[in-house]
């Protein structure tokens, strides 16, 4: 049973407007959360991350919110422009698990210009 | 000079071939670890290992072994691997796994695939 689960398999957005992805939880435990962005032929490189012990937390046109009531986290790019076109994975982990960081399946969001 | 390297980019072999991954991190860390992408699934967390012990093995078949001779260069070695091993293999660096951010930082990628 996956732990982290991005449910929206892919968006697509205006460029200008608003980019919200979603990740749902089922670990209370996890205390740290991040969110990674891929694109085609690269590795995943770190975006944002955000603490339990915060309910948002923001970087530029990234800010990253967190519900631990209803285990729900996003990410909200704002505005999106078409170099955010990419796969967004969302991640977990939780204190005393050091590395193991429990991923989702990843969302790819489509910029249209 | 990027910070974490993987040779090759792409590799194609046989079930009964024997290859082998590299990684190599030029950012001075000390945990290195192998992961698994296969398409629309979460990254599987394959080995992990800190200063250059391994640390976990998530229950990963034995076609595959890991080695690591120091704290910057990691080797996946395949043997015998089965198509559904087809895969995009991504190598991660991080700081320190303990206790830390978990930020790693990955190379680009070996798309494997067997066949």
């Amino acid at each position: 049973d996956q732990q982290v689960k991005q449910n929206s398999p892919s968006l697509s957005v205006q460029e200008g407007r608003i980019s919200i992805l979603n990740c749902d939880y089922t670990n209370s435990m996890f205390d740290y959360f991040l969110w990674y962005k891929k694109y085609p032929a690269e590795g995943p490189t770190f975006l944002i991350s955000i603490s339990s012990i915060k309910d948002k937390n923001e970087d530029g046109r990234f800010t990253v919110f967190l519900n631990k009531s209803a285990k729900h986290l996003s990410l909200h790019i704002v505005p999106s422009q078409p170099g955010d076109s990419a796969v967004y994975f969302c991640a977990a982990s939780a204190r005393g698990s050091n590395y193991q960081l429990i991923w989702g399946a990843g969302t790819k969001l489509i910029i249209k210009p | 000079e990027t910070g974490v390297t993987q040779t090759p980019r792409h590799l194609v072999m046989g079930m009964t071939n024997k290859k082998s991954l590299k990684c190599e991190q030029h950012l001075g860390h000390n945990a290195m670890y192998w992961y698994k992408q296969s398409a629309k699934k979460p990254l599987e967390l394959m080995f992990v290992y800190n200063f250059k012990e391994q640390t976990e093995n998530n229950s990963v078949p034995s076609r595959f072994s890991p080695e690591c001779p120091n704290s910057s260069h990691l080797f996946l070695h395949l043997h015998t691997l089965q198509p559904e091993d087809s895969a995009l293999y991504l190598c991660a660096s991080s700081q320190d796994p303990s206790g830390g951010s978990g930020e790693l930082f990955f190379g680009e990628g070996s798309r494997l695939t067997v066949l």
